[in-house]
């Protein structure tokens, strides 16, 4: 059972670039979720979706999109990288609500210069 | 304007002896609060929640406190071993939103 799985592990990015994570999860969980994690700011919510073909914003959802066409992924894509963004990046996901708790991936680390 | 902090960045304890981790949060919205512990390179995982009409829960060597009129958490780990050692992060929800405070390292020592 892979649990949760993000592609790629690390990423350069050039300013102006975009790219998109990817994240997908085989535990059929409805609510996804992505995160960034800083030094001192912990880890801070992008976006999040309930269920295929419903997504929302989090706590710093601008310069991300994100879409669920699938229960199984949950991309994120950087339209425009910026200096700004370079972080580690976590999906999450669990079953039910966020009550739940989330099962992680390890992360995609993404430095943009 | 974080609504869940962590004020001590990093901790350091004796094998053996009792690791307290506090967590303060802001929002009185907040209904379930959880622990997450994270090693290096690796995303973090669930250790233990406590849901806000309860002021303690335990699970093995793990409890986690609830103060609600403080709006303040701690996780007792007893005994502490050096396979703890980790950063802990303490998070509150609320419908689908889940905070996250920013952690604090905790190192055992043998």
């Amino acid at each position: 059972n892979a649990g949760v799985t993000q592609t790629p592990k690390f990423q350069v990015l050039k300013t102006g670039q975009s790219m998109t994570l990817q994240c997908a999860q085989d535990m059929n969980h409805e609510y996804m979720s992505w995160y960034r994690q800083d030094p001192g700011m912990g880890l801070r919510l992008i976006h999040y979706s309930v269920g295929a073909g419903i997504t929302d914003q989090g706590e710093v959802p601008n310069g991300y999109n994100v879409s669920r066409s699938t229960t199984e992924d949950f991309p994120l894509r950087l339209l425009s990288a910026a200096p700004s963004q370079t972080s580690v990046y976590f999906c999450a996901s669990t079953f039910g609500t966020v009550n739940s708790p989330l099962h992680f991936g390890n992360g995609t680390r993404l430095t943009v210069t | 304007d974080q609504q869940v902090k962590q004020n001590s960045p990093s901790l350091s304890v004796q094998e053996g002896r009792i690791s307290i981790l506090n967590c303060d949060y802001t929002n009185s919205m907040f209904d379930y609060f959880l622990w997450y512990k994270k090693y290096p390179a690796e995303g973090p995982t669930f250790l233990i929640s406590i849901s806000s009409i309860k002021d303690k829960n335990e699970d093995g060597r793990f409890t986690v406190f609830l103060n609600k009129s403080a709006k303040h958490l701690s996780l007792h780990i007893v005994p502490s071993q050096p396979g703890d050692s980790a950063v802990y992060f303490c998070a509150a929800s609320a419908e689908n939103d889940m905070r996250f405070g920013a952690g604090t390292r905790l190192t055992v020592k043998p």
